[in-house]
């Protein structure tokens, strides 16, 4: 069966400090890979996806930015973290499929960052 | 683009009611429209998938129905229990395979 890992689970950071948060998949290969932020009373905010490894795509102009070095390794990093990142961040998978009509997302615990 | 809206943000019913929780949908353009549940400060679990071509799906105490035609879908939770309490997401995948969220409806069943 299928697992999504996700680490750290919290996180209390300063303003202005680096991040660098993990997601890993087991039981699939080739997955699309996404990452979320869920602010406070909104939404998920979809951030990056990725079809294959080193294909990162963004969806929202921010100081964020993702990496795919493996096939099933996602990871959401920032040189400078601003207060409003915090949030909480999930990453998810899904199958590739030719339809898309069973397409669902599997998604990780999620980490809690706080920026103080 | 998607915008999905979903009423009421919050609900609060006594044990055993039933009650329906609303999603709609901007672009009738979807593969499939999906109901997850999300317990506090933990990921989302997927409860029911309703593809394009169907009308509704069932699952236990819970049905979910799409009309793509007005944009809309609902979620009938049967017979509330206090572990429903959670907050309910609806999600529209587009055939530009793009998963677009609802706000969600925080549910809280009271015994």
């Amino acid at each position: 069966s299928q697992t999504i890992h996700q680490w750290p689970a919290t996180l209390v950071q300063p303003v202005g400090s680096p991040l660098s948060l993990e997601c890993t998949v087991e039981g699939t290969s080739n997955p699309n890979l996404y990452w979320y932020r869920q602010a406070a009373g909104r939404g998920l905010q979809l951030l990056f996806y990725s079809v294959g490894i080193g294909q990162i795509s963004s969806e929202v102009p921010q100081n964020l930015s993702a990496s795919r070095p493996q096939d099933r390794q996602f990871i959401l990093s920032s040189k400078k973290l601003l207060l409003s990142d915090s949030g909480f961040y999930l990453c998810a998978w899904s199958d590739k499929t030719h339809r898309g009509w069973t397409d669902t997302q599997y998604f990780g615990p999620g980490t809690r960052l706080t920026v103080l | 683009k998607q915008e999905v809206t979903q009423i009421p943000a919050a609900l609060s019913v006594p044990e055993g009611e039933n009650l329906v929780l609303n999603c709609s949908f901007t672009d009738s353009a979807i593969y499939n429209l999906q109901w997850f549940r999300q317990d506090p400060g933990k990921g989302l679990t997927s409860l029911l998938l309703i593809q394009s071509s169907q009308r509704e799906q069932t699952s236990g105490r819970l049905n979910a129905s799409l009309d793509k035609s007005s944009g809309r879908s609902t979620l009938y939770i049967a017979a509330s229990q206090p572990g429903d309490s959670a907050t309910y997401l609806c999600a529209a995948l587009n055939t530009g395979n793009q998963f677009y969220f609802g706000t969600g409806t925080s549910l809280t069943v009271i015994p």
